[in-house]
């Protein structure tokens, strides 16, 4: 059955250093990979999603993430943290397993920002 | 293009009472979905329309909650009665095709249940 782990519930970073989130997913089949931004009292807003095409992939606001077959990985990261990326990140998968009908997300990480 | 609208925002009631949320997709979006997302936790889908059918209810407690999509645009999600353990934000998505999700779902604000 596909799924993706969240490692770290809360990663707490300075204003101007890199952000790193990670995320592994599972899936017996290659997955798409999806991260969503959620800000507080609001919906997820997607960030960037990975569909089979370049292993690179750009999202809005300088994030970007990287799938790596040989880690299970698709982390999430950006050179340099401004206070507005303060929010709660969630990693998602889906694969044909369920004929890319339903996404599955993890548990999500809080992304603390200090001055 | 305006987004997905969901009300109430929020919502209290007492447990063993009934609630009911409504979501008005993207216009055009063919694909609603129902999320709950208990605090701490990633969202869970919990239903899943096509126009006006159900394409996935498989972890929706079908006991106590139910959803309609008349029309194949509005649609309301129902929880009769409420158990304390309901207490979680239910958002709504929208998307225009779900085939292989390479179109993105669209999230409303959510409802915030507490039960009491």
């Amino acid at each position: 059955a596909q799924s993706v782990t969240q490692l770290g519930s809360h990663v707490s970073v300075s204003e101007g250093a890199l952000v790193l989130l990670r995320c592994n997913y599972s899936s017996s089949v290659p997955p798409y990979l999806f991260w969503y931004v959620q800000y507080p009292n609001q919906g997820l807003q997607l960030l960037l999603k990975y569909t089979s095409a370049a292993t690179l992939v750009k999202g809005i606001n300088g994030f970007e993430a990287e799938f790596k077959k040989s880690e299970t990985s698709f982390h999430l990261t950006k050179p340099s943290a401004h206070m507005s990326d303060a929010a709660e990140y969630f990693c998602a998968v889906t694969s044909p397993e369920t004929g890319f009908q339903k996404l599955v997300f993890g548990t999500g990480t809080r992304l603390l920002v200090s001055p | 293009e305006a987004g997905v609208a969901q009300s109430p925002r929020y919502k209290i009631i007492e447990k063993r009472q009934s609630v009911a949320f409504w979501c008005n997709p993207i216009s055009g979006h063919a694909t609603l979905y129902w999320y709950q997302q208990i605090l701490g936790q990633g969202p869970k889908l919990l239903i899943q329309f096509q126009n006006n059918g159900v394409v996935d209810d498989s972890q929706l407690p079908k006991d106590r909650f139910s959803a309609e999509r008349l029309k194949g645009v509005d649609s309301t999600l129902k929880i009769q009665p409420a158990k304390l353990e309901d207490s979680a934000v239910y958002l709504c998505a929208s998307s225009l095709d779900s085939g292989t999700l390479s179109w993105p779902q669209h999230f409303g604000d959510g409802t915030r249940l507490s039960i009491l």
